[in-house]
Parts: structure tokens; sequence; C-alpha cells
């Protein structure tokens, strides 16, 4: 079975700008949820997917958004880039909401310049 | 607010050796599932072992084992004749198993491990 695959790998992207990142959980995989990973903040939590459904947000400014799709792949959007959101981009599914097990895909590397 | 607590940034183990790396939490929760994940230079997140909090036999993986003690808030992962390909950075991560606020996954600072041949 294909593990979790996220496009693109590496991202530069100028401050002002908008990003537009995808994830495809693991097939069978109902929920999706996104984290920032920065050497100061370490591993945040963004938000949380389930059938197409927003259920859980981490603590972030409402430049970060995101959705998810009846295929359940998702994408999460950053609007106005700024500096500080250069990071690691970590998403990972599970079998369904509650379910304690996430599998993590490769990330998405995102430089703000 | 639940947290995770990893105190020690580095540790150094000699391949073949045996190393614990230590985790705290903190929680009000009575039911709760405690993970530990590895991160090689790769960046790909894997998970290395879970323990629920209501089993009181600690969970093992092969090389891998915990200590789990519930009532002090412990998670410590013990890697057993530590190899190569073990050198990477560990996290240990906290999750509630119900929906709702609470079900992200709360991780620790990390801690990185090199092994030296």
């Amino acid at each position: 079975k294909a593990g979790v695959t996220q496009t693109p790998r590496y991202l530069i992207k100028t401050r002002g700008q908008q990003v537009t990142l995808s994830c495809s959980p693991i097939s069978g995989h109902r929920s999706v949820s996104w984290y920032q990973q920065t050497p100061g903040q370490g591993l945040q939590f963004l938000f949380e997917y389930f059938s197409e459904t927003q259920r859980n947000k981490g603590n972030f400014p409402g430049r970060f958004s995101g959705r998810q799709f009846s295929n359940s792949r998702s994408e999460m959007n950053v609007s106005t880039l700024e500096l500080g959101d250069s990071a690691l981009y970590l998403c990972a599914s599970s079998w369904g909401q509650g379910t304690y097990e996430q599998y993590f895909g490769p990330g998405t590397r995102l430089t703000v310049t | 607010a639940q947290t995770v607590t990893q105190s020690q940034p580095e540790m150094s183990v000699q391949e073949a050796e045996t190393v614990t790396l230590s985790c705290t939490y903190d929680t009000s929760e009575s039911d709760y599932y405690l993970f530990w994940y590895k991160q090689p230079p790769s960046r790909q997140m894997i998970l290395v072992i879970r323990q629920e909090a209501y089993k009181q036999q600690n969970a093992t993986e092969n090389r891998f084992s915990v200590n789990f003690q519930k009532a002090a808030k412990s998670f410590s992962l013990k890697i057993s004749d530590s190899q190569l390909g073990d050198a990477a950075m560990y996290f240990c991560a906290y999750r509630q198993p119900h929906t709702g606020a609470n079900s992200k996954l709360t991780f620790g600072k990390g801690i990185t491990l090199s092994v030296r041949p």
C-alpha cells in the first residue's frame, strides 16, 4: 500500500505571495492532519480534516486554511506569506477520527524569501 | 492543556549498545495514547512504537521498548543493540483517543540521537 504523498517537496516563494500544498493520504484513510515544523517552535498542529470537514484547528492565523476533497486528498493554503512561514509542512493520515495512529508524509519544505 | 517534555536535546550511543530516551508529559486525562516517532535526515516521520494508557504492559517492537510509568507521567524509549540506522531525531507525542479539540498529536521538542560506529 502506498504511503502518504505530499507535493511539491520543495517550494520557494516570495513574501506576500500565497502557496498551496497538497497531501494524498494512504488509500482508505479518511482523516488528514497538517503540522508545521520549525527549529524554534518544533512541531505544531495546524488542522485536521475528516470527511471533507475541518474537525480541529490549531493556533494559527486565518492566513492558514485548508480543505479536504471527497477522495480524502487535502490541500492547505497560506496567503500573504511571511518570512516566519518558512518551515517543513507535514501531512499525516489516519483511518478515522480519534484513531490513534497517524502516518506521515515526507513533508513540503517551504522557504519564504 | 497537555504538554510533552523531552529535556535531553542530544544523546549519543555506541553501536550495539543500549540507549534510553526520556520523555515526561502532563495531562489531567486518564485515557490517552503515547507515541515515539523517529525522524531521520530524510525528514520522513516514522512511527516507532505506541502505548495505550490503560495497558499496564509496556509496549515492545523488536529492538524498541518503552518504560511507561503512568503515575509518574513518564514514557521512555529503550533502543537495544543500537544500529547506525537508528541515528535520527526522536519525538515523543501524546494524543487523546476521542474526537474533538484534543484529538491532535502534541509533540515534545525532540532529541537528536547519534550512533558511534
